[in-house]
Order: structure tokens, then sequence, then C-alpha cells
């Protein structure tokens, strides 16, 4: 079974400082990795996804991720937060060939002034 | 209009009651997916259907039941409400194809009093 953690339940960043959201996932067979992020009162939207091509993965809004196959981890980084990036950020897996997705328990982004 | 569309948006509901919720989407997508979120929780799959005549549970199903009515419909039902089924509850569809993002509505907040 696939399985994702993410730690640290709420992260507080500096505007203008680095984000970086750790995501390791566990699976018996090379997974499909996503982020999404949700603002509040909203659906999840994607930020970006590795699905076996190149290992950094670049997303909307500034994001990227890498794909690292020996740490098993898919880390979320921005260089430079901004207010707008104050929403919940979660990581999932889902196994090749099937799209149902195991959601990490997400990180709730604050970003101070 | 959103892609993926749920009503109600919100609903308090009694102890005991039965509940639907519904699901209809316009991205032409046989895949569609349940999923509940609970603070800290992130969200669990609690129902899939591949396409109209094929149902599966996922992983917290017990409680629940559904129906797809057409490859664009996907209603959840609360056959007795309890209290700890209060949550954010969100459908997704995606197409076929492995690795494809999942595609989400705007969720239905549930309160069970």
């Amino acid at each position: 079974a696939q399985s994702v953690t993410q730690l640290g339940s709420h992260v507080s960043v500096s505007e203008g400082a680095l984000v970086l959201l750790r995501c390791n996932y566990s699976s018996s067979v090379p997974p499909y990795l996503f982020w999404y992020v949700q603002y509040p009162n909203k659906g999840l939207q994607l930020l970006l996804k590795y699905t076996s091509a190149a290992t950094l993965v670049k997303g909307i809004n500034g994001f990227e991720a890498e794909f690292k196959k020996s740490e098993t981890s898919f880390h979320l980084t921005k260089p430079s937060a901004h207010m707008s990036d104050a929403a919940e950020y979660f990581c999932a897996v889902s196994p090749y060939g099937n799209n149902r997705l195991a959601f990490g328990k997400g990180n709730q982004v604050v970003v101070i002034p | 209009d959103a892609d993926v569309t749920q009503t109600p948006r919100n609903r308090i509901t009694k102890t005991g009651k039965r509940i639907m919720l519904e699901c209809s989407q316009t991205k032409g997508h046989d895949r569609m997916y349940w999923y509940r979120q609970d603070p800290g929780l992130g969200l669990r799959l609690i129902y899939y259907s591949f396409d109209v005549k094929d149902i599966n549970k996922g992983e917290i199903s017990d409680g629940y039941s559904v129906s797809r009515q057409a490859q664009a419909k996907f209603s959840l039902s609360l056959e007795s409400a309890i209290p700890n089924q209060t949550a954010l509850y969100f459908c997704a569809t995606s197409d076929n194809r492995g690795g494809t993002e999942a595609f989400f509505g705007q969720g239905t907040r549930l309160t069970v009093v």
C-alpha cells in the first residue's frame, strides 16, 4: 500500500523567505507523485506532478519539487514566499496505472509579513 | 461553470437522517471519486468508480454508499448520519491515463448534530 508522510502540520514562513515542505512516500513500485494546494473555502488545485520524466518538476506560482528515489522524497520548494502562498498543501501518491490518490495530512502554511 | 460541481455546498443535518451529496462533472472523465477531509488527517478515499458499472470501496467506506447514475454523475449517501461524519467532502474526477491529475469540486461541508 502507498502512503505519504508530511511532517509539521503548521508551517510559518516570513514573506520573502524560502518555502520548504517535506514529503516522503512509501510505495512498492515507482509511483506518480503530486502536490496540491487548497486555498480557504476552495477545492484542491494541482501545483505540480511527477510522472517519471524529469526529476525536477516545475509547477505553478513559482513552486518546484524534486523527486529523489534514493530518499523516497518529493519535497516542495519556493525561493521567496508571498502572502498569497498562505494555504494548505497536500502531497499525494498514486501507484502506477491507478489514479487513486493517497494523501498526506497536509501542511498549513502561514506567511508572516 | 465549474468542471466538477458539488451540491449542496453546506448542509446541517440531524443524527439518524439520510442525506445525499451530489456530484456532476463536465470533464468527460470516466473515473470519479469521493474523499473526506478532516483537520489534521488530510483526505481519505471513501468510494471510487472507474466507469458507470464499476464501484469500489475506498479506505473508509463504512456508513456510506454511492450511486453512479451516469458517466457525469456520482452521488454519495449517508444512510443514517452520525456526528463523526461531520467533515468536508470532496468529489473528484480523472481520466483513464496513469499519472493524470484529479480535478476536484469545491467541497460540501456537512455538519451532523
